[in-house]
């Protein structure tokens, strides 16, 4: 069974500070990607990864994939209020249906 | 329509009563999936369609839960003889084809609270 773990699964920060967001897994993933969502809504794409060592940037995020497709990360610089949400990594496994593994997500508050 | 639609956004419903959850894909995705979510945490994976057959059914908790999908496009989520232990946001989400790296667009959830 392929399981995606995240850390830290809580984060509370203030304006203006850095924070990296970690997804780990045991086995190689054929892309993953990074959701965030907020409270009542559904989960939106950020940003899919699919090279091993792939960094890819939107705005203040960095996200990066590991050289061997089993790890990745999520960087935020200079965190703002509106960067709070729940921030889930997830992949696409050995299995060809197209489904996604979610990790458990990280719960990121960032106080004004 | 521009987004995936579900409904009810809320359903509240006594225990041992069965509950019909919709989901209204985006137009064009051939790819739809079911996912459950209990508060704060990560997706549970429930089932796959591409069109109108279901090739993944591997995370559908018992046999109480069943979905169907018609035209290629509208699907239902049933569950019979609800539980306390359903309670949760189910997500529906579709992609464009299903395939590697597609990204899924999901819809708002249907909050199911059985009581």
């Amino acid at each position: 069974t392929q399981l995606l773990e995240q850390s830290p699964q809580f984060l509370s920060i203030q304006e203006g500070e850095n924070l990296t967001v970690y997804c780990n897994s045991s086995s190689v993933f054929s892309s993953l990607q990074w959701y965030r969502q907020e409270p009542g809504e559904g989960p939106v794409l950020l940003v899919t990864v699919v090279t091993g060592g792939e960094v890819k940037k939107l705005k203040r995020l960095t996200f990066q994939f590991g050289d061997a497709r089993k790890d990745s990360s999520l960087h935020i610089t200079a965190a703002q209020p509106g960067d709070t949400g729940l921030y889930l990594c997830a992949g696409h496994g050995s299995s060809n249906t197209g489904k996604l593994i979610f990790g458990q997500g990280t719960t990121l508050q960032v106080k004004p | 329509g521009a987004g995936v639609s579900q409904s009810p956004s809320n359903k509240v419903t006594e225990k041992g009563k069965d509950v019909e959850l919709r989901c209204d894909p985006i137009s064009g995705h051939t790819a739809l999936y079911w996912y459950r979510q209990s508060l704060g945490q990560g997706l549970e994976f429930l089932i796959y369609f591409q069109g109108n057959s279901a090739p993944d059914k591997s995370g559908l908790p018992s046999d109480r839960f069943s979905a169907e999908r018609t035209g290629g496009s509208v699907s239902t989520l049933t569950i019979q003889r609800t539980q306390q232990e359903d309670s949760a946001v189910y997500l529906c989400a579709s992609s464009l084809g299903g395939g590697f790296g597609d990204g899924y667009t999901f819809g708002s959830g249907t909050r199911l609270t059985v009581v």
